[in-house]
């Protein structure tokens, strides 16, 4: 099976940057991806990370570690638009793809 | 831009009723998803479809539910006899394969109201 940690809860102030980490088990590892959910919204993808390092795409940046089944969300220079939950996601190639989702990570972006 | 709809964006039925919730995903994408969630929680998945068959679907997706392509473009499911537990909304997302990113493209989902 599959399981994924993450905070349940972040907030920070506007301009600040915030670190949504995520800690993952999964015998099909592929890769990690974030999703950025807003309040009566879909699931939107923000980043995928199959190889160890940073990924960077404007104000957001993601990183893993294969080693340490470990990966995070940066958010740099947040803005009130940001608040949303923000969702690590394990893609699994166990059988066929599919794409396991994390409790998900409020965040609350403060003025 | 291409997206996925999903139709109805709301359903409320009665407990033991059957239910069909409708996708139609981006038209050159070849894996099919639904996912649920029940409000404030985890968006879990429930089945994944290819070439014509489930390719995957997890402990939730049982006898109750059945997925479908009854065309080239729409997707769709079903949920036999509907328990309060139903109540969710449920996405349907659609990825053009399983190279690359693995991106998932969401519809906007189904709220379904278990009564």
């Amino acid at each position: 099976g599959q399981s994924l940690e993450q905070p349940s809860e972040v907030t920070a102030v506007e301009g600040a940057i915030v670190q949504i980490n995520c800690t993952y088990q999964t015998s099909g590892f592929y890769g990690l991806s974030w999703y950025q959910q807003h309040d009566g919204g879909a699931p939107t993808f923000l980043s995928y990370n199959a190889l160890d390092g940073l990924e960077e795409t404007g104000r957001f940046s993601s990183f893993l570690s294969r080693s340490d089944s470990y990966g995070y969300l940066l958010l740099q220079e947040l803005q009130m638009k940001d608040s949303a939950s923000y969702f690590c996601a394990v893609r699994d190639g166990t059988g066929g793809f599919k794409t396991i989702f994390g409790a998900g990570t409020r965040l609350f972006v403060k003025a | 831009e291409p997206e996925v709809t999903q139709t109805p964006s709301h359903q409320v039925t009665q407990m033991g009723q059957e239910v069909i919730l409708r996708c139609v995903p981006i038209s050159n994408h070849l894996y099919f998803y639904w996912y649920r969630q029940i409000l404030g929680q985890k968006v879990e998945f429930l089945v994944s479809f290819y070439n014509n068959e489930i390719s995957e679907k997890s402990e939730i997706f049982d006898d109750q539910f059945s997925v479908e392509r009854p065309d080239g473009s729409n997707f769709t499911l079903k949920i036999r006899s509907t328990k309060l537990e139903d109540s969710a909304m449920y996405f349907c997302a659609s990825s053009s394969g399983t190279g690359g990113t693995g991106e998932l493209f969401f519809g906007e989902g189904s709220r379904l109201t278990v009564l």
